[in-house]
């Protein structure tokens, strides 16, 4: 089974709030989690990715909690930012059928001033 | 800016026309991956090329098909169009194949 499932599909925060995204998988092959971020009119663009060897990556404001036993991970996003307002998509990839990443299904998020 | 280009940025056409998308990689990058978003499907990888071979397909339609030529720029042929073709087609590449996919601004293509 390919597919990720991503929650919610749209979240509203106010400034300086935490923005948190869920996502579930079922394929335990997946080796590769990245998380893209995408405003309106342009495309996807790489925001942090972790591998499933290690439970927590941190860049910035931006976190992936990944927990392998439960086949979730999320993106937490700390004091969260009107610029942050976007669309979030996870994905996945498995390592051994080429590169192909496997979406969720886009978080829209909306921070408030 | 990603270093993807695409082109051309907007297509409009008719049910049953053929179209074709362009993508030029980022500079020194060999494999080109092709995706297409659409509102009822979200994203979905189509098909990819390494080097000017084909490694990888995905969801791709008979009536769609690609190349990669060898100054590395790739094509997706659509034919044979339907109004659920309406959707952005997304050029992404990377070096080889297992690094990060850098994404071009789209393809906005609508069927009429």
């Amino acid at each position: 089974q390919q597919q990720v499932k991503q929650s919610p599909q749209s979240l509203i925060v106010q400034k300086g709030g935490i923005s948190i995204i869920n996502c579930a998988y079922e394929n335990t092959a997946f080796d590769y989690f990245p998380w893209y971020q995408q405003f309106p009119g342009k495309g996807p663009a790489l925001l942090i990715a972790i591998r499933p060897d290690v439970s927590e990556k941190k860049e910035g404001r931006f976190t992936i909690s990944f927990n392998k036993s439960a086949k979730q991970f999320s993106l937490h996003i700390m004091d969260s930012q009107p610029g942050d307002s976007a669309t979030y998509f996870c994905a996945a990839r498995v390592g051994t059928s080429g590169s192909r990443l496997t979406f969720g299904e886009g978080t829209q998020l909306t921070v408030n001033p | 800016d990603s270093g993807v280009t695409q082109t051309p940025k907007h297509l409009i056409t008719a049910t049953g026309q053929r179209v074709t998308l362009r993508c030029s990689p980022r500079s020194g990058d060999l494999s080109v991956y092709w995706y297409q978003q659409s509102l009822d499907q979200g994203l979905q990888f189509l098909i990819q090329y390494y080097n000017g071979e084909e490694r990888a397909k995905g969801n791709i339609l008979e009536r769609f098909s690609a190349q990669q030529f060898p100054d590395l720029h790739s094509e997706l042929n659509l034919s044979s169009l339907e109004l659920g073709d309406s959707a952005l087609y997304f050029c992404a590449s990377s070096v080889r194949g297992r690094e990060t996919q850098y994404f071009g601004p789209g393809t906005r293509l609508l069927v009429l």
